[in-house]
């Protein structure tokens, strides 16, 4: 079975530095999808951004960026001029290739910005 | 597109009760999926349906426990005897599939369960 780990339970960072979120992930797959997503206080997941692991080139969304190591099963978030709704939960997920969206997900990393 | 709704936003209720939650996806997504999340964690795959056929469980779904999405629209998550490590949060998500791409989850605020 998959897991995925996020040893960050907080982070705090200032508005408009930059601030990075690890997640390290464990499997025998060779082809899967990893996820981040972010959970404001409004409970509702919403996906940041998305990484296929066949894809040696590291996905970005506006000033979301990640650093896929895959032979380190690592997969860090990087958030670029930090601003004041980004303040949430931020959590790292995994699926495989091949079946129904059945993500496997991390703790999560509770994310402040301060002005 | 008004999103994935959610009803109740929340839920009291005692140990032994039974619970019914309702989902209703995006117009026109095929798939709906049922995640749980506990304090402090993340959530964790519970069910998913493509239209109404419920295509897996996982093991975390027990017998007390029971999904339907009739005519592939809105679905319900009931739970019979309610237990106190049944207290979490229960999210649902809708997506579309078609063909090959790329599938995106959406996801519902979710129904907050508190078993007393």
């Amino acid at each position: 079975a998959q897991t995925v780990t996020q040893s960050q339970p907080e982070m705090s960072v200032q508005e408009a530095e930059t601030v990075t979120l690890s997640c390290t992930y464990d499997t025998s797959e060779s082809d899967y999808y990893l996820f981040w997503y972010k959970q404001p206080p409004s409970r509702q997941m919403i996906l940041v951004i998305r990484q296929e692991a066949y894809k040696q080139q590291n996905a970005t969304e506006n000033r979301f960026s990640v650093n896929f190591q895959k032979a380190a099963k690592s997969f860090s978030l990087k958030i670029s001029d930090s601003q004041l709704g980004d303040a949430a939960m931020y959590f790292c997920a995994y699926r495989s290739t091949g079946t129904a969206s059945k993500l496997t997900f991390g703790t999560g990393t509770r994310l402040q910005v301060t002005l | 597109d008004t999103g994935v709704s959610q009803d109740p936003r929340h839920k009291i209720t005692k140990r032994g009760q039974n619970v019914t939650f309702r989902c209703d996806p995006i117009s026109e997504h095929n798939r709906l999926y049922w995640y749980r999340q506990t304090l402090g964690q993340g959530p964790e795959f519970l069910t998913y349906f493509q239209n109404e056929a419920q295509l897996e469980k996982s093991r975390l779904l027990s017998d007390r426990f029971s999904a339907e999405r009739p005519k592939g629209s809105f679905s319900t998550l009931e739970i019979q005897r309610t237990e106190q490590g049944d207290s979490a949060m229960y999210l649902c998500a809708s997506s579309i599939i078609s063909g090959a791409t790329n599938e995106k989850l959406f996801f519902g605020s979710g129904t907050q369960l508190s078993v007393l």
